[in-house]
C-alpha cells in the first residue's frame, strides 16, 4: 500500500492561500490521490481527487506533477472555518484505505 | 444530498457489555467501510463490505464482526468492550469498488466505554 507524508502542522492567516503537500513516493499506476478535511468530532469530509496535472473544484486546486510522487493541496484565501486536519489519502485498489497523519492546519485572524 | 446515516450518535456502554452500531450508506451506494478513530489519532480501517461480501479486512479485533445486509445498510456488532474500544466509528460509502470511487463519511458513532 502506498504510504504518505504529509507535514504535521501549518499555520496560516486569514485570505492567505495554503498549499499543503503530501509524498507518495510508492504511487501505483493505477492510484488515484484523494484529499479529506476532517473538523474534531465529525467524519472526513472529501475535497478533491486528482490522477494527474491539475484539478479544480469550488473549495480548493489539486497539482499533480508528471512522475505523481507527490501532491499539493491548494486551499485559496482560507478562512479560520478552515482550521482543520487534512488528509492525503491515495487509493491502492482493493478496499483498506489508510489514512496517514495528516496535517493539521490553524488558521489565525 | 443524502448522506450517510449511523446510528447511534453516542453510545454508552460498561466493560464486557456488547454494542452494534448502524450504518446506512447513500442511495445506491453498494459499498461500505468502517473506521475507527481514538482520542487524538487518525481513522483506522476497520473493514469493507462490497455487494454484502466482506471485501477487506483492516486492524479489526476478533472481538468484532460487521455484515452488511441486503439493503445496503451495515453493522459492526462488538462484543467484550474494553476501555480501550473507547471511540469514534466512522462508516463510509462508495458507489462500486474502482479506485476513482470517493468515499463519502457519516458524522460517526462516539462510543465511550466506561
Amino acid at each position: 500500500l502506498a504510504k504518505t507524508t504529509q507535514p504535521i502542522s501549518m499555520d496560516s492567516y486569514e485570505g492567505q492561500e495554503v498549499n499543503i503537500t503530501c509524498s507518495h513516493n510508492n504511487i501505483a499506476t493505477n492510484d488515484y490521490i484523494t484529499w479529506y478535511q476532517q473538523f474534531p468530532s465529525q467524519g472526513p469530509r472529501f475535497i478533491i481527487q486528482g490522477y494527474k496535472t491539475k484539478v479544480t473544484n469550488e473549495v480548493a486546486s489539486l497539482f499533480i506533477p508528471a512522475d505523481r510522487k507527490s501532491s499539493t493541496l491548494s486551499l485559496p484565501r482560507v478562512s479560520l472555518s478552515d482550521t482543520a486536519v487534512y488528509y492525503c489519502l491515495v487509493r491502492t485498489g482493493g478496499f483498506k484505505t489508510i489514512f496517514g497523519a495528516g496535517t493539521r492546519l490553524f488558521v489565525k485572524a | 444530498a443524502a448522506g450517510v446515516i449511523q446510528s447511534p450518535r453516542h453510545l454508552i456502554k460498561e466493560k464486557r457489555e456488547t454494542a452494534t452500531l448502524k450504518c446506512y450508506p447513500i442511495p445506491r451506494h453498494d459499498t461500505v467501510y468502517w473506521y475507527q478513530q481514538g482520542p487524538g489519532q487518525d481513522p483506522q480501517f476497520l473493514i469493507s463490505f462490497y455487494e454484502k461480501m466482506q471485501s477487506d479486512k483492516g486492524s479489526i479485533p476478533d472481538r468484532f464482526s460487521a455484515q452488511q445486509f441486503s439493503d445496503y445498510h451495515s453493522e459492526l456488532n462488538m462484543s467484550s468492550l474494553e476501555l480501550g474500544d473507547s471511540a469514534l466509528y466512522f462508516c463510509a460509502s462508495s458507489m462500486g469498488q474502482g479506485r476513482e470511487e470517493t468515499q463519502y463519511f457519516g458524522p460517526g458513532t462516539r462510543l465511550l466505554v466506561l
